[in-house]
């Protein structure tokens, strides 16, 4: 059974790069046609899809943060990274890592990852 | 502000069916397929259903999803306790090229 579990600090300060790893298991990243994505949810908010990766390496982010994002694979260790730089108090967010199924006009994230919040404070 | 719009909430009792729209546009629901996530209070999203209608494996009939033109329905029969939750439908918008999430609704079971 596929599991993906978020790692990395609770705490970044502002104008700082948040950055956090997930971590795959039960299955390996670069096994079939699928992407990687992070997704997150500002407190009592609703959910907003931050960028994908595909095992190759290709990305695709969210218009509103691609200025800020970078996401990376890391196949050998099965793992996949977010870097969100410059952070401010609206980043402040549960960060969710999730298998992102993509394929033309299907698009669907599943299995997710438990979450991990993240808060932006000096 | 969400390209996609939800009702913020429905209820109804146990044993009841409740629906939960998700209006768009053709940029998103109209050219693209749908999907619907369960968060139950405390934890992850979980996929309900994909590719508008489709579910995954463990997913009970009484979860089911259509989509006209414009807009997707998510349906949910025989209401538990257990369903109390909030959900959201997603699709991607070609004219943003983002994926998009709705606001969520939050189902209550009287």
């Amino acid at each position: 059974q596929l599991q993906l579990q978020e790692s990395g600090p609770g705490l970044v300060k502002p104008s700082e790069t948040l950055s956090l790893t997930c971590t795959v298991s039960g299955g390996s990243i670069s096994s079939g046609s699928y992407y990687w994505g992070w997704i997150r949810q500002s407190p009592g908010k609703g959910l907003e899809w931050i960028g994908s990766i595909y095992y190759s390496g290709s990305t695709y982010f969210n218009p509103s943060l691609k200025s800020r994002v970078t996401i990376s694979v890391d196949t050998s260790n099965n793992q996949f990274s977010l870097k969100l730089s410059s952070v401010t108090a609206t980043d402040t967010a549960v960060y969710y890592c999730a298998r992102h199924e993509w394929f033309g006009w299907e698009n669907w994230f599943a299995p997710w990852g438990q979450g991990t919040l993240v808060t932006v404070s000096s | 502000q969400s390209v996609l719009t939800q009702p913020p909430s429905v209820s109804a009792a146990p044993g009841q069916k409740v629906t939960i729209s998700c209006s768009g546009s053709s940029s998103n629901i109209g050219n693209n397929y749908v999907s619907w996530y369960q968060q139950l209070p405390g934890t992850a999203p979980k996929l309900l259903i994909y590719n508008n209608n489709e579910r995954p494996s463990g997913i009970p009939d009484r979860f089911s999803g259509s989509r006209s033109g414009t807009s997707a329905t998510l349906g949910i029969t025989g209401l538990q306790t257990g369903d109390e939750a909030d959900y959201y439908c997603g699709t991607w918008d070609s004219s943003l090229t983002d994926y998009v999430f709705g606001p969520g609704t939050k189902v209550t079971v009287l």
